[in-house]
């Protein structure tokens, strides 16, 4: 079955503690993004990645990273949480055709 | 940088009506994509648009691309239940998609 994963799907850190995101994709897709969602805001993309050690700022990236070491995975990081990054997080793949984004189920997160 | 703006924000709908929600780029636009995110869901991908003035068609719902590919309409007749949700258009003019803020429907029964 074609999917994207996200772990985890819920977390509840502290402001300063470093995480990773992890996401997964199984489609063999070259592109790949990590959006946040927020309530009147819509979603904002944060970081995309054309291919493998190919990574770009999407229109929020500050605050986080991300890297592209396999094809199939795309961790985002947050080196130092803050409260304003508490959000919903999807990450997403497509091919290079861009003919329609897969989401994955998201990640909720909160920064106390 | 490129905007996509969509109206309404909020869509109530009686079950059984007609509606439009419409999508207008700052930018032209290479495609225009249309999203479905039902409550407490991931956005789902329904459809891309690559042609000035191009409709397409699934079932009861009609996705029109304008002619200067800067606007772009989804169209829903005999509103469902099934319909609840936010349905989003994305905009591609080169290497990301940019979201507008969504149309948020409710359905009456």
């Amino acid at each position: 079955e074609a999917q994207v994963t996200q772990n985890p799907r819920y977390l509840i850190t502290v402001t300063g503690k470093k995480l990773t995101v992890t996401c997964s994709q199984n489609m063999n897709h070259e592109y790949m993004s990590w959006y946040r969602q927020d309530p009147g805001l819509g979603l904002r993309q944060i970081y995309y990645s054309m291919n493998v050690e190919v990574t770009d700022k999407g229109d929020v990236p500050e605050g986080y990273k991300v890297s592209r070491k396999e094809k199939r995975n795309f961790p985002l990081i947050l080196e130092s949480p803050s409260p304003n990054q508490t959000s919903l997080y999807f990450c997403a793949s497509s091919s290079t055709s861009r003919t329609g984004d897969y989401f994955g189920p998201g990640t909720r997160l909160t920064v106390t | 940088g490129q905007q996509v703006m969509q109206i309404p924000q909020y869509q109530h709908v009686q079950e059984g009506e007609d509606f439009t929600t419409y999508c207008n780029s700052s930018t032209t636009l290479s495609n225009i994509q249309w999203y479905k995110q039902r409550p407490g869901g991931h956005p789902v991908f329904l459809i891309q648009l690559v042609k000035s003035g191009e409709v397409k068609k699934q079932k009861r719902l009609t996705f029109q691309f304008g002619e200067a590919k800067k606007n772009s309409s989804l169209h829903i007749t005999a509103t469902q239940t099934t319909d609840v949700g936010t349905y989003f258009c994305a905009g591609v003019p080169g290497n990301k998609l940019t979201f507008g803020g969504g149309t948020r429907v409710l359905v009456k029964p």
